[in-house]
């Protein structure tokens, strides 16, 4: 089975911080995937990556960053944490057409 | 008209019971099509897919495609208890890559 490690299951971080979300997949995935999930407004997309160094923006991308180093880790990085960006983060893999793998996800509360 | 859309819910059926739920999709290029099952406090799992019209069966699970009237929809046969959980239709539209677009999820609850 495919396994996508998330670092962290709860973070709470101060507004301005610095932070980092780590993922990581073991099966040789391309695709990897950062989401954020608020209740009432479903699953909405960060950034994604399809190789080693690459990276396209998602829907809601103002306020993060990513960085793909080795193709089994995909991190997310809030520049400056802010309140709005209390959430739970989700982070997937997907190798062709086959369907997403998720992680267990990183609840983040920002104080 | 939102690209992946989901009946608001909740939706409440008895144990044993057939849960039908439905979604619709935008894109008519979208290609392939997937059910997920996400328990409160956990990560969605993949539970269903399918790419070609018609039906897919697996165990107490059936997934439908109609690519003609743009729907795709989830049959739970027998449901239990431990059905009771958010279900997300994902869609791969077409030219999208690897990108799944997810519709806001359909909560079931199955009463005992």
């Amino acid at each position: 089975d495919v396994k996508v490690t998330q670092s962290s299951r709860y973070l709470v971080k101060r507004t301005g911080e610095k932070v980092f979300l780590e993922c990581v997949q073991d099966m040789d995935h391309e695709n990897m995937f950062w989401y954020r999930q608020d209740p009432g407004l479903g699953l909405r997309l960060i950034y994604f990556s399809y190789d080693v160094k690459m990276k396209e923006k998602g829907d809601i991308p103002e306020g993060y960053s990513v960085s793909r180093e080795k193709k089994e880790r995909f991190s997310l990085i809030l520049e400056s944490a802010s309140t709005n960006q209390t959430s739970m983060y989700l982070c997937a893999s997907r190798q062709g057409a086959l369907g997403y793998t998720f992680g267990s996800g990183t609840r983040l509360t920002v104080v | 008209q939102k690209e992946v859309e989901q009946n608001s819910g909740p939706l409440s059926v008895p144990e044993g019971a057939i849960a039908s739920l439905n979604c619709t999709y935008s894109d008519r290029g979208s290609q392939s099509f997937f059910w997920y099952r996400q328990y409160s406090g956990k990560s969605p799992e993949l539970i269903m897919f399918i790419y070609s019209n018609g039906d897919k069966e697996d165990g107490r699970f059936t997934a439908q495609l109609n690519k003609a009237s743009q729907y795709v929809s989830l049959l739970i046969r027998d449901s239990q208890p431990s059905d009771s959980a958010t279900y997300l239709c994902a869609v791969n539209r077409s030219g999208a890559n690897s990108k799944l677009t997810f519709g806001k999820g359909i909560t079931l609850s199955v009463r005992p």
